[in-house]
């Protein structure tokens, strides 16, 4: 079956960089655009971007460019979000997912990866 | 960016009660609307896609409706199961926003 099983829990500082990875398995991983979406604590949720593996393109949410790298490793089926120059605001769930369906929607996700960005 | 206006923020209601929460986007995005389910501490959950194509192994109790701007998720008869946030995203244009969410508590 489908899984996107995300990397652990990670604890950063301020102005450091963290990078969250999504192992992708029960599909052919090279056909469907790897999605990231984030959710604050008790807050919703908010689209990052998405990374196409087959081509490594890749396009991000405004707010995000110049500071997120959004790529993929298809011999490993892994697909990783590396986001930098990290602030408090930034401490929140990180979520992979993708849509097996034309019309994008995320049918499948990962299980979240908290990150918490304290001094 | 198309701004996705969900309502209401919050629902009180009883088991067997009929839920409607809207979702209304700033621009026509025809049927490219969605809604999740998410549960405390656990990733969302596709109900129903393109506006009202219910998604596999969903209830029948969920139903979706609408186009262009205006949008609205429907369950039939409240089931315990059912208490969870709910989200509505668009897919039109990126980038793919959310509504705020609705939370439905007992």
């Amino acid at each position: 079956q489908v899984q996107l099983v995300q990397s652990g829990a990670e604890v950063k500082k301020p102005g450091a960089s963290v990078k969250v990875s999504c192992k992708a398995s029960g599909y052919t991983f090279s056909g469907y655009y790897i999605q990231w979406v984030r959710q604050a604590p008790g807050q919703g949720l908010e689209w990052m971007g998405w990374v196409n593996p087959i081509s490594a393109g890749a396009d991000s949410a405004q707010k995000f460019q110049g500071r997120v790298t959004m790529t993929s490793d298809t011999s490993s089926g892994t697909a990783s979000m590396e986001l930098n120059r990290l602030r408090s605001d930034d401490t929140a769930v990180y979520y992979c997912a993708y849509s097996s369906y034309s019309d994008s929607s995320f049918d499948y996700w990962g299980q979240g990866t908290l990150v918490t960005v304290s001094p | 960016d198309m701004q996705m206006t969900q309502s209401p923020s919050s629902l009180s209601a009883s088991i067997g009660d009929r839920v409607t929460i809207t979702c209304r986007a700033s621009q026509s995005i025809s049927s490219y609307l969605h809604w999740y389910q998410q549960k405390p501490g656990k990733a969302p959950q596709l109900l129903i896609f393109s506006a009202s194509t219910l998604q596999s192994g969903v209830p029948s109790r969920f139903s979706g409706s609408g186009s262009g701007t205006d949008f609205t998720l429907t369950i039939s008869s409240l089931q315990p199961d059912d208490f969870a946030t709910y989200f509505c995203q668009q897919t039109y244009s990126t980038p793919y926003t959310f509504g705020q969410g609705t939370k439905l508590e007992i």
